[in-house]
């Protein structure tokens, strides 16, 4: 069964490095997103990306974040400088055409700054 | 505001107790009601899309049902395996793709 994978599972950052996480959304999907979820609190939305581009962004996604897809199978988040407070598991979701469809997430990245 | 909230917090069941799960929401228009499971250190696994007032989703021994205002995840006799947390997202319209999830309920089933 297709799923969306994300690597590292697991990433240990000081703060201020840059870190890179990396998703392979399922293969026939054309919408990719990004979601953070820090412990003990709910999923919250950062971006979402169409054709491209970004197509919505949170207020949690601000000028440290970045979302690229370099090539024609993965779709990765940069946080340029980490700061402690972005501790969390990142999530990769991508969903099929149709804008009212499920998505389907990955097993996620914990994120540990230190 | 667009807000999800999800109850109980947290559910402890014996082994075949059957219970229900709420998920009510205050959104401008609904597009779609989503409800997915996740286990401990896991990305959501999704469970059923809800569109429309009155739709019922059934598999296995969970049963989603939608109203104006909330919706409800059935559970009939849980077994130890059903134990997780159950999330509700909802997708309101004049927002794009992007879900916004509840809290979740943390269900834990008792052998």
């Amino acid at each position: 069964e297709p799923e969306v994978t994300q690597t590292p599972s697991h990433q240990v950052t000081q703060m201020g490095q840059e870190v890179i996480l990396r998703c392979v959304p399922i293969s026939n999907h054309l919408y990719f997103y990004w979601y953070r979820q820090i412990l003990g609190q709910k999923v919250e939305f950062l971006v979402s990306f169409y054709n491209n581009e970004i197509s919505e962004k949170s207020e949690i996604f601000d000028d440290q974040f970045s979302v690229e897809r370099p090539d024609g199978s993965n779709f990765t988040l940069k946080i340029r400088s980490t700061k402690l407070e972005d501790s969390a598991m990142y999530f990769c979701a991508s969903h099929l055409t149709g804008m009212n469809t499920e998505a389907f997430f990955g097993q996620g990245t914990r994120l540990t700054v230190v | 505001e667009d807000q999800v909230t999800q109850s109980p917090e947290a559910l402890r069941l014996q082994e075949g107790e059957s219970s229900s799960l709420n998920c009510s929401y205050t959104v401008s228009g609904l597009r779609g009601l989503f409800w997915y499971r996740q286990d401990p250190g896991k990305g959501p696994e999704f469970l059923f899309t809800l569109y429309s007032a009155g739709e019922e989703k059934e598999k296995e021994r969970l049963k989603a049902t939608l109203t104006k205002k909330e919706s409800f995840l059935h559970i009939t006799a849980p077994k130890p395996e059903d134990s997780a947390t159950y999330l509700c997202a909802v997708r309101p319209r004049g927002t794009g793709n992007q879900f916004y999830f509840g809290t979740g309920t943390s269900l834990t089933v008792i052998p």
